[in-house]
C-alpha cells in the first residue's frame, strides 16, 4: 500500500532565506507525487507534480521538488521565501496499488514565513 | 471558466440529522472526490466517483454516501450526523484519462458543525 510521510508538521523561515519541506513516500509501483498548497480558508491548488520524467521539477511561485528514487523523497524547496508563501503545503502519492489510482495525502506541513 | 463550487460554504446541524453537502463542477471531469480535513489528519478520502453511476468507498466512508446521476455532481449525503463528522469537506474533481497522473481540482469547502 502507498503511504506518505511529511516529516514535519511546522516549518518556520524568514522572509528571503530558503524553504525546505520535506516529503518521504512509500510506493510498490512507479509513483506519481504532488504537492499541493491551502492557503487560509482555500481550497487546495497544485504547486507542482511529478509522473516519471525529468526528477527535477518545476512548479509554481518559483518552488521546485526532486524526485529520488533511491531515498523514497520528493522535498520540496524555494530558494527565496516570501511572505505570500505562509501556508499549509501537502505532499501526495498515487499509485497503482489495488488496481486503481487514489492519491493519498500526507498530513500537511505548515510554514510560516517571518518578516 | 471551469470551476469547481461547494455549497453550502458554512453549514450547523444538530445530531442525527441528516445533511447533504453540494459539489458542482463545469469542468466535464470523470472523477470525483469528497475528503474531509480534521487538524493532524491532512485529508483522508471519503468516497469517489469514476463516471456517472459509479461510486466507490474511500477510507472513511462509514456515515456518509454519494450518488452520481450526472458529470456534473457528486452530492455527499450524512445519514445521521454525527458530532465526530464535524469537519471541513473537500469536493474535488479530476479529468479521468490520465490515471494517477492527473492533477485534481478543488472546491473552496464546505465548514460543518454538528451539535
Amino acid at each position: 500500500a502507498q503511504s506518505v510521510t511529511q516529516l514535519d508538521s511546522h516549518v518556520s523561515v524568514s522572509e528571503g532565506t530558503p524553504v525546505l519541506l520535506r516529503c518521504n513516500y512509500s510506493s510498490s509501483y512507479s509513483p506519481s507525487l504532488f504537492w499541493y498548497v491551502q492557503h487560509p480558508n482555500k481550497g487546495l491548488q497544485l504547486l507542482l507534480k511529478y509522473t516519471s520524467a525529468a526528477t527535477l521539477v518545476k512548479g509554481i511561485n518559483g518552488f521546485e521538488a526532486e524526485f529520488k528514487k533511491s531515498e523514497t523523497s520528493f522535498h520540496l524547496t524555494k530558494p527565496s521565501a516570501h511572505m505570500s508563501d505562509a501556508a499549509e503545503y501537502f505532499c501526495v502519492v498515487s499509485d497503482k496499488g489495488g488496481g486503481s489510482y487514489i492519491p493519498t495525502f500526507g498530513r500537511g506541513t505548515s510554514l510560516i514565513v517571518h518578516p | 471558466d471551469a470551476e469547481i463550487t461547494q455549497s453550502p460554504r458554512h453549514k450547523i446541524t444538530e445530531t442525527g440529522r441528516q445533511v447533504t453537502l453540494a459539489c458542482h463542477q463545469t469542468w466535464n471531469h470523470n472523477n470525483m472526490f469528497w475528503y474531509r480535513q480534521d487538524l493532524g489528519h491532512g485529508l483522508r478520502l471519503i468516497h469517489y466517483s469514476y463516471g456517472v453511476q459509479d461510486t466507490n468507498k474511500g477510507e472513511v466512508s462509514d456515515g456518509y454516501s454519494v450518488s452520481r446521476s450526472n458529470t456534473e455532481d457528486l452530492p455527499l449525503t450524512l445519514e445521521s450526523a454525527a458530532s465526530s463528522q464535524t469537519s471541513v469537506y473537500f469536493c474535488a474533481s479530476s479529468r479521468g484519462q490520465g490515471a494517477g497522473q492527473e492533477t485534481q481540482y478543488f472546491g473552496p469547502g464546505t465548514r460543518l458543525l454538528v451539535l
